[in-house]
């Protein structure tokens, strides 16, 4: 069964410095989403991007967030200047196209860890 | 937006008993509502799915209800086994436009007791 991935799993940085989070979503799949968990709350909404644009974003999805789907297979999640409080579980998500409602499908995740 | 409300945000049964967990949710236009079993370090796992012309779906141990009038959901789990012991995460969907993103309750902790 296909199944999102995401790399790598487990990312250390220190403060101010950028990242890249990387994602494969399901091959037939045009919907992308990232998610946010910090350590023992909910799964937060950051951004989601269909057609090659962000379709909608999250208050949380600032200035210093960017995704990009550099080519057919990779969707990236970019944090340009890290800060302690983005130590999360980024979650990487995605869905076919269609006029009704679709599951969601999640990838592992990465954890972030700001130094 | 939409905003989801879960409760409780624990809940301890033992084994054979049943489990119950309600989300209410705020917008009118939500079509769709997962839920999704959460294992430590582990990803989200949908378990069972709901849509809005739909008044309840069973899968085995699990069913979920909806009630649009009062804008609320359930989960319930029966004959629950330890292995049922994980954080379960409701969830709705608002189509914007196309849009498909989701907001999630806060999550329940259940833990199923030998």
């Amino acid at each position: 069964e296909p199944e999102v991935t995401q790399t790598p799993s487990h990312q250390v940085t220190q403060m101010g410095q950028e990242v890249i989070l990387r994602c494969v979503p399901i091959s037939n799949h045009l919907y992308f989403y990232w998610y946010r968990q910090i350590l023992g709350q909910k799964v937060e909404f950051l951004v989601s991007f269909y057609n090659n644009e962000i379709s909608e974003k999250s208050e949380i999805f600032d200035d210093q967030f960017s995704v990009e789907r550099p080519d057919g297979s990779n969707f990236t999640l970019k944090i340009r200047s890290t800060k302690l409080e983005d130590s999360a579980m980024y979650f990487c998500a995605s869905s076919e196209q269609s006029g009704r409602a679709r599951e969601q499908y999640f990838g592992p995740g990465t954890r972030l860890t700001v130094t | 937006g939409e905003n989801v409300e879960q409760h409780p945000s624990t809940l301890s049964v033992q084994e054979g008993d049943s489990a119950v967990i309600k989300c209410t949710y705020s917008d009118s236009a939500s079509n769709y509502f997962p839920w999704y079993k959460q294992e430590l370090g582990k990803r989200p796992q949908l378990i069972i799915d709901i849509r809005s012309n739909v008044g309840e779906k069973k899968d085995q141990r699990i069913a979920v209800t909806l009630n649009k009038t009062a804008k609320h959901f359930s989960l319930h789990i029966t004959e629950t086994q330890p292995e049922d012991s994980a954080v379960y995460f409701c969830a709705a969907r608002v189509p914007l436009g196309g849009n498909n993103d989701m907001r999630f309750g806060a999550g329940t902790r259940l833990t199923v007791k030998p």
